[in-house]
């Protein structure tokens, strides 16, 4: 069974660009989470979908946003990008919401 | 609020047993996740607790006590790949939907 991929792995982006990260989930998984890394706050969460509907959110600014499809494949955006957006964003899904979460290997986003 | 505290860093040497703790604080709790991160990748899961007690699996256990709010991850035969970040995970309920808060990790450093 394939796993969880993202794409794309890396990006380097300027400020105030906008950028859309892409997630296909494992094959029968329904929910998707994602969520933003970097080595001083750790793993903080984003938002998760299940069946193309937003089911919670993390304490992010509006600028994130993101969308699931009916394939369960997700998108999530980032609008006006600040240098602090760089992180590696990575996409997690499962079967339900109460489930283990199984990663995907992220994307690395840098913003100049 | 909600609060997850585990060790920074702990070294141990090869073919011995660590044990890393985790303790938490949520208004919610609905089960425990522990996590291996290596280096660059993506998590990966390795056990989940939702009742007292201690679950085990080949050389990795994890043990659960909600009255006090704390877990461990047992690590025995330690092997060089071991080297890596444990992650603990506490998954949040809020209303009707959930969230998987993550501490900061543990650095484990295996030596020979």
């Amino acid at each position: 069974k394939a796993g969880v991929t993202q794409t794309p792995r890396y990006l380097i982006k300027t400020r105030g660009q906008q950028v859309t990260l892409s997630c296909s989930p494992i094959s029968g998984h329904r929910s998707v989470s994602w969520y933003q890394q970097t080595p001083g706050q750790g793993l903080q969460f984003l938002f998760e979908y299940f069946s193309e509907t937003q089911r919670n959110k993390g304490n992010f600014p509006g600028r994130f946003s993101g969308r699931q499809f009916s394939n369960s494949r997700s998108e999530m955006n980032v609008s006006t990008l600040e240098l602090g957006d760089s992180a590696l964003y990575l996409c997690a899904s499962s079967r339900a919401t109460e489930y283990e979460q199984y990663f995907g290997p992220g994307t690395r986003l840098t913003v100049t | 609020g909600q609060n997850i505290d585990q060790p920074t860093e702990m070294t141990a040497t090869e073919g011995a047993i660590v044990q890393i703790n985790c303790t938490y604080q949520t208004s919610g709790f609905n089960g425990l996740f522990w996590y291996q991160q290596h280096a660059g990748e993506a998590p990966t899961f390795l056990s989940y607790n939702v009742l007292d007690g201690l679950e085990e699996k080949g050389r990795f256990s994890s043990f659960l006590s909600r009255s006090k709010g704390y877990s461990y991850l047992l690590l025995k035969e330690l092997q060089m790949k071991d080297s890596a970040s444990y992650l603990c995970a506490v998954r949040d309920r809020e209303d009707s939907s959930y969230k998987l808060i993550f501490g900061s990790g543990t650095r484990l450093l295996v030596r020979p």
